[in-house]
């Protein structure tokens, strides 16, 4: 398994701003995911993120609403932009270990309310 | 394609009771996993077991315990002796065809009364 750290955990935030949440594993993984959970429903793949280049974006998400960056093999961020109330979600960031390559371990969440 | 059902959106147990929480899939590979994860009112998503295709062999952890069945097309999951901290939304997923990407349940929230 893997220990996954985000930040933050949660945060209000006004419309039109925007928010970059972090993901930190304590090892190196294979392969960093971002999900998002919109109140009361299941997950939905944003992305997944490629250390050294693009991410690759699933359908109804871009790149220019939620750039991300993953420098390294341990470490990722996601930008929520330009946001709207219809943000407000959990976001998760997930890894798969190599090793457990079919498994995906989950970090804490962060808990976006727009305003 | 590949799809997961679960079909309990909520269930309400009182403390000591067994429940199962049922989960059937859909899938035209031969090769597939399947998992569990429980997500408390925290948010965060722990992951509770996998389960290849080719392993149709039940697993009990404590008080959990899972039902796999290939011929239904099933992966049930049971709580025996229920505690209010099992109070969670649990997720049933699939990752079949060689795919990076797991397909999530719905969830079904489990209320435990005390």
């Amino acid at each position: 398994s893997a220990v996954i750290s985000q930040k933050p955990s949660r945060d209000i935030c006004q419309r039109g701003t925007s928010l970059t949440i972090q993901c930190q594993v304590d090892s190196q993984v294979t392969m960093m995911f971002w999900y998002r959970q919109q109140p009361g429903q299941s997950l939905t793949l944003i992305a997944t993120a490629n250390q050294g280049s693009e991410a690759t974006y699933e359908s109804g998400f871009v790149i220019d609403k939620f750039p991300i960056s993953r420098p390294n093999l341990t470490f990722s961020t996601l930008t929520v932009s330009n946001m709207s109330p219809e943000d407000s979600s959990i976001y998760l960031c997930s890894v798969e270990v190599a090793g457990e390559r079919e498994t995906q371990y989950f970090g804490p969440g962060t808990r976006l309310l727009v305003l | 394609a590949q799809k997961v059902t679960q079909a309990q959106t909520e269930i309400s147990v009182v403390e000591k009771e067994d429940v199962t929480l049922d989960c059937v899939y859909e899938t035209r590979d031969t090769t597939y996993y399947l998992f569990w994860y429980k997500q408390p009112p925290s948010g965060e998503l722990v992951f509770l077991i996998r389960r290849n295709s080719f392993d149709e062999q039940n697993e009990i952890s404590g008080r959990y315990s899972w039902n796999f069945q290939k011929s239904t097309s099933s992966f049930n999951f049971t709580i025996t002796a229920s505690q209010v901290v099992d109070s969670a939304v649990y997720f049933c997923a699939l990752k079949s065809g060689g795919s990076y990407i797991p397909t999530f349940g719905r969830g079904t929230s489990l209320i435990v009364h005390p």
